[in-house]
């Protein structure tokens, strides 16, 4: 079957412009959640949802950053006013259940280059 | 807090080797314990977990690893390395017990086979 799907794979963007990540989880996976990898780094939590409802927000840097989740399917992560420092690789995962003991599978992330 | 620590950013072994990767935790309850594998421009795929039921945990592709808790490691092992398995792995940890579902990552090891 499919699996996560994260658009767009690469985003050049200038520094001060908003930018959305989406992420089209597995069907009918409860859970997802948004990581942050830097070069040279192991991946970052976020933030995670347990269908539409946003469970824990606390790795998000600051407020520029936002997630959603509005029908409990698609996620889309959108950075207002882009920094250089926010260049990264945002990856998303998705998992069947509420409980960790369900595996998480990642997307291919989506790279971000602000210039 | 939990944390972990993946000891050797960069690990070398011949083709036919053992493949030993370390990985040490910090948790102050029992964790759950993960390895993902990072394969260049893919996504990050499980290996293998620990949720609290047999120590030596067998996974994919020949891989297997043992929680100790005396030693707070649960370290990735392989008796023989194949060229396929060279790549970036990651350890990562999560503590159920606060109802937490995000994992922390250690900073990964790339490995590298030598023919």
């Amino acid at each position: 079957g499919a699996g996560v799907s994260q658009s767009p794979r690469y985003k050049v963007t200038k520094r001060g412009q908003d930018v959305a990540l989406r992420c089209d989880p597995i069907s009918g996976h409860v859970s997802l959640y948004w990581y942050r990898q830097a070069l040279g780094q192991g991946p970052e939590f976020l933030t995670y949802f347990n269908y539409e409802a946003q469970q824990d927000k606390s790795g998000l840097p600051n407020d520029r950053f936002s997630a959603e989740r509005p029908e409990g399917s698609i996620s889309t992560l959108t950075i207002q006013r882009t920094e250089q420092r926010d260049s990264a690789m945002y990856r998303c995962a998705s998992s069947p259940r509420e409980t960790l003991q369900e595996t998480q599978y990642f997307g291919p992330g989506t790279r971000l280059l602000v210039l | 807090a939990q944390s972990v620590t993946q000891l050797g950013s960069h690990v070398s072994v011949s083709e036919g080797a053992l493949v030993l990767l370390r990985c040490n935790y910090s948790s102050s309850v029992p964790p759950y314990l993960f390895w993902y594998v990072q394969y260049p421009n893919q996504g990050l795929q499980l290996l293998l977990k620990y949720t609290s039921a047999a120590t030596l945990v067998k996974g994919i592709n020949g891989f297997e690893a043992e929680f100790k808790k005396s030693e707070t490691s649960f370290h990735l092992t392989k008796p023989s390395a194949h060229m396929s398995d060279a790549a970036e792995y990651f350890c990562a940890v999560s503590n159920p017990n606060f109802g937490n579902e995000k994992l922390t990552f250690g900073t990964g090891t790339r490995l590298t086979i030598i023919p």
